[in-house]
């Protein structure tokens, strides 16, 4: 069985500050790593994904994250911050083809002006 | 349609009723999902529906929750003899065959169990 832990329910950032959201996984077989947003009573959207290949994978809106298999992380990473990207943040694992993914418990990002 | 759509957005409803959410997910995805969100939580898997495989139930809180799909459309989650912990935030989702394929979510119905 595979799980998530993202560190920190609350990040909070100045506007044009790096952003750092953290998330480690723990899996028997390489999983595929995602990270997903959520605007306010909206669904989840993609950010970006890692499944195979290049361990630095660039998303939307200048996300990237990097597959660091030795720490079991999957860190978030954007920098420099913008008000448009206060929302809430969640890592997601899956292994083999059933997609079946598990969700951290979500980050919440605050953008201070 | 371009993208997961789910009916009522917003569902309240007296405990001991019996609700039924709808999802329409996209045209040709093989898979889907339901989850739910409390409120400042993530989301917990419920159900998973492939194609004509039997659909996978392990997420499923109680026999009071179930879900069926017809075919590769539309799903519907009916919750039986509602209680107040039911009150949560449905996501439906639904992606290609491939795992390693995005999920799209729907917005959600946000249910409230008076």
């Amino acid at each position: 069985a595979q799980s998530v832990t993202q560190l920190g329910s609350h990040v909070s950032v100045s506007e044009g500050a790096l952003v750092l959201l953290r998330c480690n996984y723990s899996s028997s077989v390489p999983p595929y790593l995602f990270w997903y947003v959520q605007y306010p009573n909206q669904g989840l959207q993609l950010l970006l994904k890692y499944t195979t290949g290049a361990t630095l994978v660039k998303g939307i809106n200048g996300f990237e994250a990097e597959f660091k298999k030795s720490e079991t992380s999957f860190h978030l990473t954007k920098p420099s911050a913008h008000m448009s990207d206060a929302a809430e943040y969640f890592c997601a694992v899956s292994v083999g083809n059933a997609g079946k993914s598990t969700f951290g418990d979500g980050t919440t990002l605050t953008v201070k002006p | 349609g371009a993208g997961v759509s789910q009916s009522p957005s917003n569902k309240v409803t007296e405990k001991g009723k019996d609700v039924e959410l709808r999802c329409d997910p996209i045209s040709g995805h093989t898979a889907l999902y339901w989850y739910r969100q409390r409120l400042g939580q993530g989301l917990e898997f419920l159900i998973y529906f492939q194609g004509n495989s039997a659909p996978d139930k392990s997420g499923l809180p109680s026999d009071r929750f179930s879900a069926e799909r017809t075919g590769e459309s539309v799903s519907t989650l009916t919750i039986q003899r509602t209680q107040q912990e039911d009150s949560a935030v449905y996501l439906c989702a639904s992606r290609r065959p491939s795992g390693t394929d995005t999920q799209y979510f729907g917005p959600g119905t946000r249910l409230t169990v008076l």
